[in-house]
């Protein structure tokens, strides 16, 4: 099965600063991978995602970039507000064959945005 | 659009007793999943299923049914809750397509005594 490493497990930034969370995994069939936000006591809500034929998505604050040869990809969130406190989850999505696919969920980031 | 539904919130049971979660989704997805999510151990998958009536297995199954009667619900029952099943249970549901995002239901907080 996928193994799937997130780093690092906790985050504490300044506002305005910009944070970066990595995400390794094993699979090479994997071909979809987004990240989820968590804030506390909610569910997780899809941010941002990234298609394996595609190396860098940016969206306003946040961004990711993939490298397929290393197997990892990170998300970038600049000039970092309060409001970006939250668990974040990457979750590469494998091809388990005969049209199944499942998301493989990373154990999660605590960023914490210090006013 | 309600989106993705989960009855009830909370619940608490004694070893030993059973129950059922529902999922209900007005999205037309094909794809459902039951994960559970423990402190430190992001979203484990539970069981999915990619239509009505097919259920299969995800990560971790032991001690957990799926059924799927109906397309937009999907229900997960515990037929003998044990401590361990002590956890926050999310639904979520898809389209198919790689590309598309899962709706996540709010959550039903758990607790096994």
């Amino acid at each position: 099965g996928e193994n799937v490493e997130q780093h690092p497990s906790t985050l504490s930034v300044q506002e305005g600063d910009s944070a970066v969370i990595k995400c390794t995994y094993s699979d090479s069939a994997s071909n979809y991978f987004p990240w989820y936000k968590q804030e506390l006591g909610k569910r997780p809500q899809l941010i941002i995602d990234i298609r394996s034929n595609v190396g860098e998505k940016k969206d306003q604050r946040i961004a990711v970039t993939l490298n397929k040869t290393a197997k990892h990809f990170s998300l970038h969130i600049t000039e970092t507000q309060p409001e970006d406190s939250a668990v974040y989850f990457c979750a590469p999505r494998v091809h388990l064959g005969a049209g199944s696919y499942q998301l493989t969920f990373g154990k999660g980031t605590k960023l914490s945005v210090i006013p | 659009n309600a989106g993705v539904t989960q009855t009830p919130k909370f619940r608490v049971l004694k070893t030993g007793q059973s129950m059922t979660l529902l999922c209900a989704q007005d999205m037309n997805h094909e794809y459902m999943y039951w994960y559970r999510q423990d402190p430190g151990m992001g979203l484990r998958l539970i069981h999915y299923s990619v239509g009505e009536g097919t259920t299969a297995k995800g990560e971790v199954p032991d001690g957990y049914n799926v059924s799927r009667l109906k397309k937009q619900n999907f229900l997960l029952g515990l037929e003998s809750a044990a401590p361990s099943q002590t956890s926050v249970y999310f639904c979520a549901s898809s389209y198919p397509q790689v590309g598309n995002e899962q709706f996540f239901g709010p959550g039903t907080r758990l607790t096994v005594l």
